[in-house]
């Protein structure tokens, strides 16, 4: 069976840094472009960043260019996020989710998400 | 940026009927979208990959159209377990959008 599962949420500081993390299970890791998708409370879903099946390319929403940065470690089957010079406006379960390219495009896994808390 | 408009932004209907949600894109995307539906708390769950084609495992109730800029995702005999949130995500080109989201509710 397939898992996702997000670590490293938490109540961070404005202008603080956290580092989110998505250990992968039941598939091949490094075949699949994975990504992070948000949800601010009572909003809707956000695609934040994206990064290829080894990693070489990385992809980002405008909102949070700059100061996110995806990556991957695909021997340990892990996806991060780094967040660095957290706004309240950051606030957000984020959850990861793996990119099936080829057979049926589109988010087929998603982990149960992480949530993240700007305030002071 | 592709921008996804999504409508409506909520709904009410009742059980049996048949529900239409529909995605605009700002340009065109192929069939490169999906559906997917959440319900609170949960992590969403895809309904429909390539516009059109149903995921496995979901009912045959739901299908999608469309191509280009215009999408259509229908709810036919609608079930209880189906009030939820629902959304389109382009991955067409980068950054991916989602649309806006359609809630249904109970009528």
């Amino acid at each position: 069976e397939e898992q996702l599962l997000e670590s490293g949420g938490g109540l961070v500081q404005p202008g603080g840094s956290l580092r989110l993390s998505c250990e992968a299970s039941g598939f091949t890791f490094s075949t699949y472009a994975m990504s992070w998708v948000r949800q601010a409370p009572g909003k809707g879903l956000e695609w934040v960043s994206g990064i290829s099946s080894r990693g070489s390319s990385a992809y980002y929403a405008e909102s949070v260019k700059g100061r996110f940065t995806i990556s991957r470690d695909n021997s340990k089957n892990s996806l991060f996020l780094q967040i660095d010079s957290l706004r309240a406006d950051d606030t957000a379960v984020y959850y990861c989710a793996k990119f099936e390219l080829y057979h049926s495009p589109g988010f087929v896994s998603w982990g149960q998400g992480t949530l993240v808390t700007v305030s002071s | 940026d592709i921008q996804m408009t999504q409508s409506p932004s909520s709904l009410s209907a009742s059980v049996g009927d048949r529900v239409t949600i529909t995605c605009r894109a700002s340009q065109g995307i192929r069939n490169d979208l999906g559906w997917y539906q959440q319900k609170p708390g949960k992590a969403p769950k895809r309904l429909i990959y390539a516009a059109s084609s149903l995921q496995s495992g979901v009912p045959s109730r739901f299908s999608g159209s469309g191509s280009g800029t215009q999408f259509t995702l229908t709810i036919s005999n609608l079930q209880p377990e189906d009030f939820a949130t629902y959304y389109c995500l382009q991955h067409n080109s980068y950054p991916w959008t989602f649309g806006q989201g359609t809630k249904v509710e109970i009528k």
